[in-house]
């Protein structure tokens, strides 16, 4: 059965940080490119960040808007893949979800309240 | 970036109804290797989007034959031939043809 499994979300003051991880398992993480993406209250989805596999490079990918403020990556060993999140501000109040495959698996999501 | 647009953005069925739902894209879809990487979602209440089409018209895994997809370069369409009460939520539109990959504005399927 394939899991993700987010956490680090919670409630932040603007300008904190946040890091974000998503525990996987059940499929072949090494090869699978691997996204986060988030859902705004508006239920709005938005494509943050995209991590490719070891094949490419583990090239990466990010939304302009998150550019310089948002780091991706991931550990092959352990199956996981992690947001940090820098400078947070309002706007990044959401529910954060890690993909792979790189849309046909899901976490259930992790919330981040991004308020003073 | 590619902006897709759904309608209608709500639809209200009957069980048994057959619905279809548009997503239009900004601009064409055809990637140079020619795919199109049109993908539907349908989400839940309470619950993470799932993915039920991609390459606009292959169905996921586990997927009910009574989904379906079609199109091509701007304007594609999702049908259910026969809704199902555990089709209730709201569908949307992604693609990734294009750097950043975007979603529509998602439509939420009801019941009449």
């Amino acid at each position: 059965e394939v899991q993700l499994v987010e956490t680090g979300g919670g409630l932040v003051q603007p300008g904190n940080s946040l890091k974000l991880s998503c525990a996987t398992s059940g499929f072949t993480f090494s090869t699978a490119w691997m996204n986060w993406i988030r859902q705004t209250p508006g239920k709005r989805l938005e494509w943050l960040a995209q991590i490719e596999d070891k094949s490419n490079n583990y090239f990466i990918s990010y939304l302009e808007s998150v550019k310089g403020r948002f780091t991706i990556s991931r550990d092959d060993s352990k199956s996981s893949v992690y947001l940090q999140m820098n400078n947070l501000k309002e706007e990044d109040t959401a529910i954060y979800y890690c993909t792979g495959g790189p849309l046909a698996y899901w976490g259930q999501g992790v919330m981040v309240t991004v308020s003073s | 970036d590619v902006v897709l647009t759904q309608t209608p953005p709500t639809l209200s069925a009957t069980i048994g109804q057959s619905v279809s739902i548009s997503c239009r894209s900004s601009q064409s879809l055809l990637h140079s290797n020619g795919n199109t990487y049109l993908n539907w979602l349908l989400q839940r209440p309470g619950q993470p989007p799932q993915l039920l089409i991609y390459l606009v018209s292959r169905l996921e895994s586990g997927v009910p034959n009574r989904f379906s997809g079609s199109g091509s370069g701007t304007d594609f369409t999702l049908k259910i031939s026969g809704v199902e009460a555990e089709d209730l939520g709201v569908y949307y539109c992604v693609q990734s043809t294009h750097a950043p990959p975007t979603f529509g504005g998602g439509t939420k399927l009801e019941l009449k």
